[in-house]
């Protein structure tokens, strides 16, 4: 079993639409948290950090849910340009600075 | 040019044949990473290093060596190809003094192993 789970669609919408994706993760020993775009054949690129308190930017919020263990990523007001594969990050903390990758989660937005 | 480099972008090779691939980053970031990436298993951590001659293990080190006698570079080397190791493998960095922050990708090198 993996350590960071995704759903990985896909997500099918159409323009304008919200959606949400989620990424649950094991460790509770866990101590940062990340959402990266990778577009097709194209190295990942970071979207946003997660912080505890949750972030927003522009039309993207990012939430973290500790007790639970999940993090979330809801993309309002959907563009074609949204297109990708969104991949949550968790790096895990106890000695060694360990990133694990989630398989990620593809939205495709239609028109 | 600033910024994280992978060379070649393309290499074919053959079974049981060495082949290296090279990862070069001018930020002078401490940390530095070799994921490879195949449908269904999506990034997978080969290994990573935390500084010049420190390297470490990840999820997936079998068939694979670093070494980091630079900060600027880290080679991946895989000592006798197998087909196994067909995969498009990307290398990043990080200037993780807490382990906590942002990796930059490079372009990817795509290997296929015949």
């Amino acid at each position: 079993r993996k350590e960071v789970e995704q759903d990985p669609g896909p997500f099918n919408v159409p323009e304008g639409a919200t959606v949400a994706f989620n990424c649950t993760y094991s460790n509770s020993a866990s101590q940062s948290f990340f959402w990266y775009r990778q577009d097709c054949r194209k190295e990942p690129k970071l979207l946003m950090s997660v912080y505890s308190s949750g972030n927003e930017d522009g039309r993207f919020t990012a939430q973290l849910n500790r007790a639970s263990q999940y993090i979330s990523l809801l993309i309002r007001d959907s563009k074609l340009s949204d297109s990708a594969t969104y991949l949550c990050v968790v790096n895990f903390s106890g000695g060694s600075y360990i990133p694990t990758f989630g398989r990620g989660t593809s939205l495709i937005v239609h028109p | 040019d600033a910024g994280i480099t992978q060379s070649p972008r393309y290499k074919i090779t053959e079974t049981g044949r060495q082949v290296t691939l090279m990862c070069h980053q001018t930020w002078s970031h401490s940390y530095m990473f070799w994921y490879r990436q195949d449908l269904g298993h999506g990034l997978r951590l080969i290994y990573y290093s935390a500084a010049a001659d420190i390297t470490d293990k990840g999820e997936v080190p079998d068939g694979y060596v670093v070494s980091r006698s630079k900060t600027e570079n880290f080679p991946l080397t895989l000592e006798s190809a197998t087909r196994s190791q067909t995969s498009v493998y990307f290398c990043a960095s990080s200037d993780g003094s807490s382990g906590g922050d942002e990796q930059f990708f490079g372009p990817g090198t795509r290997l296929t192993v015949l």
